[in-house]
């Protein structure tokens, strides 16, 4: 009940395309979903993050959309660029107490030039 | 802002010898993390500590792992003996409360020949 489960385990993009990355969450307690972006030789690091009282939120090129019935969340990145090469990882927590986060098994996004 | 800081970046040592991670956090976070990174298991929480306190070892993989935080800035991670299987980049990361944005640090990598 605690998994996070991330599709798909790898994309490869053209640039300029939209890259879509999904997950699916158990617990419904969970109340704060974040994504990290990892490039090679670096620790990850936060890119956005929503709560489910929205259904999506938008940065920049980067788009978190949330369907709490479904229990699924999914970031999409419009006109990708090879500069968004990395992997991602979407994490799921809950806000009260020391609960920790729990984190996807990653994407790796490769945009071709 | 030097951000979480550890040491060291590379470690390379032999099976069975004692190998020591460090980890300077971010100052005013109170919560530490330290997660495993490996290619077959992806990103891994080991451990982490709130107000100093371990909250959660449940993810470390045997006893022949320990963490300490003795004080809210600095934190270690010991391995011992190690096994060539204990070979990943190892992560540390901190955040202001448990779940906070995470900030990690560069990781070190270990190679246990």
């Amino acid at each position: 009940q605690q998994q996070v489960k991330q599709s798909p385990q790898s994309l490869i993009v053209q640039k300029g395309g939209i890259s879509i990355i999904n997950c699916a969450y158990e617990n419904t307690a969970f109340d704060y979903f974040p994504w990290y972006q990892q490039f090679p030789g670096k620790g990850p690091a936060l890119l956005i993050a929503i709560r489910p009282d929205v259904s999506e939120k938008k940065e920049g090129r980067f788009t978190i959309s949330f369907n709490k019935s479904a229990k699924q969340f999914s970031l999409h990145i419009m006109d990708s660029q090879p500069g968004d090469s990395a992997t991602y990882f979407c994490a799921a927590t809950y806000t009260s107490g020391t609960y920790k986060y729990i984190f996807g098994t990653g994407t790796r996004l490769k945009v071709l030039a | 802002d030097a951000g979480v800081i550890q040491s060291p970046r590379h470690e390379v040592t032999e099976m069975g010898q004692e190998v020591t991670l460090r980890c300077k956090p971010i100052s005013g976070h109170n919560s530490l993390f330290w997660y495993r990174q490996t290619m077959m298991r992806g990103l891994e929480l080991l451990i982490y500590f709130n107000n100093n306190v371990p909250i959660d070892d449940s993810g470390m993989p045997e006893d022949r792992f320990s963490a300490k935080m003795p004080n809210a800035s600095f934190s270690t991670l010991k391995i011992q003996p190690s096994e060539p299987r204990d070979s990943a980049v190892y992560f540390c990361a901190s955040s202001l409360g448990v779940s906070g944005e995470q900030y990690f640090g560069p990781g070190t990598r270990l190679t246990v020949t």
